[in-house]
């Protein structure tokens, strides 16, 4: 089964607003990576945050991780229409770092 | 840099069909990943190589799935005999040597397969 479970499921907003995704997962792990796939493509990978680690930006990209609750969050800012695509988080675990759980993935749509 | 590399796009066979599914990774990149990625389960994981051996094949469905690693520069799935059920997109993902990056994975375009 899945390690990452994400919310919402689907996530409709204006170009503009800002976009929030959840993903929880189960066991301990190394590392968090969120990756996004636009329709008919294949998965690209966005950021990484270390389990160490509680905040990361990059460009219009924020992550936070709470390892204590097992939780992951992607912001993302000031939204374009081109950010519509799936996001998925995929997580290691500390005994093997080789294999990535995907989670079930957001579905975000940003309308002009 | 091509990227991660996958023929055919689109495959339709017919079941009982053997469907011969084919990779190249990135240049210089050491371990290889399939996945199977469906509406119903998701992406799931199903063997992954590192420098050409298969370490884990405990997503491999059953055996009428087999991977190959002839080389760094090519990876085969094999699907023999094929079922409508093992309709799904094939993901090949590639991965630099561990310690160059925080094990990013660099995703193909995948190939979509339907079984009739």
């Amino acid at each position: 089964s899945q390690q990452g479970e994400e919310d919402p499921q689907a996530l409709s907003i204006q170009e503009g607003e800002n976009a929030t995704m959840n993903c929880s997962y189960k066991t301990s792990i190394n590392n968090l990576q969120w990756y996004r796939q636009n329709s008919g493509r294949g998965l690209v990978h966005l950021i990484l945050i270390r389990s160490n680690e509680r905040e990361k930006h990059s460009g219009r990209l924020r992550v936070t991780l709470d390892t204590s609750k097992k939780s992951s969050s992607l912001l993302i800012t000031a939204s374009r229409a081109a950010d519509t695509a799936s996001y998925f988080c995929a997580t290691d675990g500390r005994e093997n770092t080789d294999k990535l759980i995907f989670g079930t993935g957001t579905r975000l749509q940003v309308f002009p | 840099d091509a990227g991660v590399i996958q023929s055919p796009r689109h495959e339709v066979t017919e079941m009982g069909q053997e469907v011969t599914l084919r990779c190249k990774p990135i240049s210089g990149h050491n371990s290889l990943f399939w996945y199977r990625q469906t509406m119903m389960r998701g992406l799931e994981l199903l063997i992954y190589f590192n420098n050409n051996v298969p370490i884990d094949d405990s997503g491999m469905p059953e055996d009428r799935f087999s991977a190959k690693m002839p080389n760094a520069s090519f990876s085969t799935l094999k699907i023999q005999p094929s079922e409508p059920r093992d309709s799904a997109v094939y993901f090949c993902a590639s991965r630099p040597p561990q310690g160059t990056t925080y094990n990013e994975q660099f995703f193909g375009p995948g190939t979509r397969l339907t079984v009739l």
